[in-house]
């Protein structure tokens, strides 16, 4: 099975300031793709952004922008401009592109101090 | 209404009950999973299917079981529930592009006492 280490449980950031969380993965593919995804306090799952690993430029979604380092198996996830509405639990996942089966790690609880 | 249903939302039995959670879905999606939530542990994959006819166990089965009703049902059973399966439970769909993110279900919260 694939493997997804999220190594900050928790992490907090100023109202307006920048954070970075991180995300490594272990695979012997080279086609895949990598997702984050949020988790509110509402429990819902939400699709923050998605990175496809034959693509070099990084993904951007508005605030949400992503460093994948391909050599190095990183998928980092930069958050500007934090907002309290973006506190909640950050999940990286991994998609097998064989099987078709999504791998998650554990979870970084971000906390926006106003 | 939600394109991923799950009922209950949240749901309270005992040690050795059965317990059914339902999963039903309006994106047309033939690929549909279980996942468990536990604190600190991320999501663990229990089980899917591809098609109705195509059930995976995934790394988590012992102690579950499925049933793909059809292409928009899937649902979870616990035969007898044990207090460890105490869990937040998803169910979620993909399409069939390698591209395709997870659309998830609000969560199902089972309390095993």
């Amino acid at each position: 099975a694939q493997t997804v280490t999220q190594s900050q449980p928790e992490m907090s950031v100023q109202e307006a300031e920048t954070v970075t969380l991180s995300c490594t993965y272990d695979t012997s593919e080279s086609d895949y793709y990598l997702f984050w995804y949020k988790q509110p306090p509402s429990r819902q799952m939400i699709l923050v952004i998605r990175q496809e690993a034959y693509k070099q430029q990084n993904a951007t979604e508005n605030r949400f922008s992503v460093n994948f380092q391909k050599a190095a198996k990183s998928f980092s996830l930069k958050i500007s401009d934090s907002q309290l509405g973006d506190a909640a639990m950050y999940f990286c996942a991994y998609r097998d592109p064989d099987f078709n089966k999504f791998y998650f790690g554990s979870g970084t609880k971000l906390n926006v101090k106003p | 209404d939600a394109d991923v249903t799950q009922t209950p939302r949240n749901r309270i039995t005992k040690t050795g009950k059965r317990i059914m959670l339902e999963c039903s879905q309006t994106k047309g999606h033939d690929r549909m999973y279980w996942y468990r939530q536990d604190p600190g542990l991320g999501l663990q994959l229990i089980y899917y299917s591809f098609d109705v006819k195509d059930i995976n166990k995934g790394e988590i089965s012992d102690g579950y079981s499925v049933s793909r009703q059809a292409q928009a049902k899937f649902s979870l059973s616990l035969e007898s529930a044990i207090p460890n399966q105490t869990a937040l439970y998803f169910c979620a769909t993909s399409d069939n592009l390698n591209t395709g993110e997870l659309f998830f279900g609000e969560g199902s919260r089972l309390t095993v006492l």
